[in-house]
C-alpha cells in the first residue's frame, strides 16, 4: 500500500450535493491526520486535523477509521466556493515531515 | 496572521544556470519546508530544516541545496538548472516540531528551458 494513497477524481457535483473523499495510508502508527484544501493555482492551506475518530466544522466533516487505515472528508450542501483540489496529509512518525497525497480534484457545477 | 513570502511568482531560467529561490516567514517558526508540485506526483520534499544552519534532505534532494542562516529565510539552490527540474516551487514553515500544520508561501512557477 502506498503511503498516502487519495481517488485523483475529477468528481464533479452540482450545488448542493453531498460528496465524500476516502483516503488510505498505510502507517498504522500514524495518530493524527490533516485535509488540507489548494485553489487552483494557490497555495495549500489546512482544511480539518483529524485527531480522534472525527471531526466535524460546518459543511465539513472528517472521519478516521484506525481498522481500516482510512481517513474520509464529507461535504454537505456543496457551494461553487468549495471547488478545489482536497489533499490528504499525514505526518511521518518521529518526523517533521508530511506526507501528502496527490490530491482529490472536486469540481462543484450549478 | 502567518505570512510566507517567495521572492519570485514565476521565473524562467536557461539550463545550466545557478537559481536561487528564496523564502521567509515572518512568525519566528523553527521548521521550514521545500517542496516540489507537479501534476499527477503531488507534492514531494525536497528538502527541511528545523533550525538555524540545519538541513535535513527530503525525498528528492538531488540536483538541489539549501541555505538557513537566518531563522526566517530559507533558500532553495539549484546549482546547475535542468530541464526536469520544471515545476511549481513551493515553501512552507511550521512553529515546532509537535505543531503539524504547514503553512505555505504562494509558491515559484519555474520553467528551465
Amino acid at each position: 500500500r502506498k503511503e498516502v494513497e487519495q481517488d485523483p477524481g475529477p468528481f464533479n457535483v452540482p450545488e448542493g450535493a453531498t460528496v465524500a473523499f476516502n483516503c488510505t495510508y498505510s502507517n498504522s502508527a500514524s495518530q493524527s491526520f490533516f485535509w488540507y484544501r489548494q485553489d487552483c493555482r494557490k497555495e495549500p492551506k489546512l482544511l480539518m486535523s483529524v485527531y480522534s475518530s472525527g471531526n466535524e466544522d460546518g459543511r465539513f466533516t472528517a472521519q478516521l477509521n484506525r481498522a481500516s487505515q482510512y481517513i474520509s472528508l464529507l461535504i454537505r450542501d456543496s457551494k461553487l466556493s468549495d471547488s478545489a483540489t482536497y489533499l490528504c496529509v499525514v505526518p511521518r512518525t518521529g518526523s517533521y515531515q508530511l506526507t501528502f497525497g496527490k490530491g482529490t480534484k472536486l469540481s462543484v457545477i450549478p | 496572521d502567518v505570512k510566507v513570502t517567495q521572492s519570485s511568482r514565476y521565473l524562467v531560467k536557461r539550463t545550466g544556470e545557478k537559481v536561487f529561490l528564496e523564502c521567509v516567514q515572518d512568525m519566528d517558526h523553527e521548521n521550514m519546508f521545500w517542496y516540489r508540485q507537479d501534476p499527477g506526483l503531488g507534492l514531494r520534499l525536497i528538502y527541511f530544516s528545523y533550525d538555524v544552519k540545519m538541513k535535513e534532505k527530503g525525498d528528492i534532494p538531488e540536483g538541489y541545496s539549501v541555505s538557513r542562516e537566518k531563522k526566517e529565510r530559507f533558500s532553495l539552490i539549484l546549482e546547475s538548472a535542468s530541464t526536469n527540474q520544471t515545476s511549481m516551487y513551493l515553501c512552507a514553515s511550521s512553529p515546532d516540531p509537535a505543531a503539524n500544520e504547514q503553512f505555505f508561501g504562494p509558491g515559484t512557477r519555474l520553467t528551465v528551458l
